[in-house]
């Protein structure tokens, strides 16, 4: 299967900061890509999704201006939590997909702890 | 409004059984079925996936059936083991390709040694 890689694998940060998650497709060409949050136990939210080279596209409720997200390459994605609070703690997920297919490759996830 | 309802939400099987996870959706508006396995700490694998122009899908120990007409599709592992203890995930692909997944509340597998 196509391999999808996302760093770091865990960050803390202070409250008040930002943090910027890599998203990053090793092995094909990720015309879309998706960002999703976990918390413990629960399954999977998508918050938003990106196409490459395009303002990325964010679920009801998920705050752009939070959340921001990049497309600039057909292998990268990056997630930037802006202004973090401990309420934004959570596991974010990364995933793509290439042109044309249905399969969607998941990142390893990133664990943020917002102290 | 849920679109998707997976059940049961925990499974326990004995090694070499059979494990059986259920998801039922709501509309016709999904082309694509897939199952993702994800073990804790980890981001989800895609297992198994499945089209609607086609009833049963199997790959090796994993084999999806799918009934449009009643809007479920299920997951099977044969021979359960140790190691397939996860937690599993159907989702919904909306129809268009567009990528965007509905998923599953999760079923948590534990196979007994």
């Amino acid at each position: 299967g196509a391999v999808v890689s996302q760093h770091p694998s865990r960050v803390i940060c202070k409250s008040g900061t930002s943090v910027k998650i890599e998203c990053r497709s090793l092995d094909f060409q990720a015309t879309t890509m998706f960002w999703y949050r976990q918390f413990p136990k629960q399954s999977l939210m998508l918050m938003a999704t990106s196409n490459e080279g395009s303002k990325a596209t964010y679920e009801q409720g998920v705050e752009k201006d939070k959340f921001l997200i990049n497309h600039a390459s057909l292998t990268l994605s990056t997630l930037t939590v802006t202004s973090a609070h401990p309420e934004d703690s959570s596991f974010y997920i990364c995933s793509a997909k290439g042109q044309g297919r249905y399969e969607q490759y998941f990142g390893p996830g990133t664990r943020l702890t917002v102290t | 409004q849920q679109q998707v309802k997976q059940s049961p939400q925990s499974l326990i099987v004995q090694k070499g059984g059979i494990s059986i996870i259920n998801c039922a959706y709501e509309n016709t508006a999904f082309d694509y079925f897939p199952w993702y396995q994800q073990f804790p700490g980890k981001g989800p694998a895609l297992l198994i996936a499945i089209r609607p122009d086609v009833s049963e899908k199997k790959e090796g120990r994993f084999t999806i059936s799918f009934n449009k007409s009643a809007k479920q599709f299920s997951l099977h592992i044969m021979d359960s083991q140790p190691g397939d203890s996860a937690t599993y995930f159907c989702a919904l692909g909306l129809a268009g390709n567009t990528g965007k997944l509905i998923f599953g509340q999760g079923t948590t597998l534990q196979v007994k040694p």
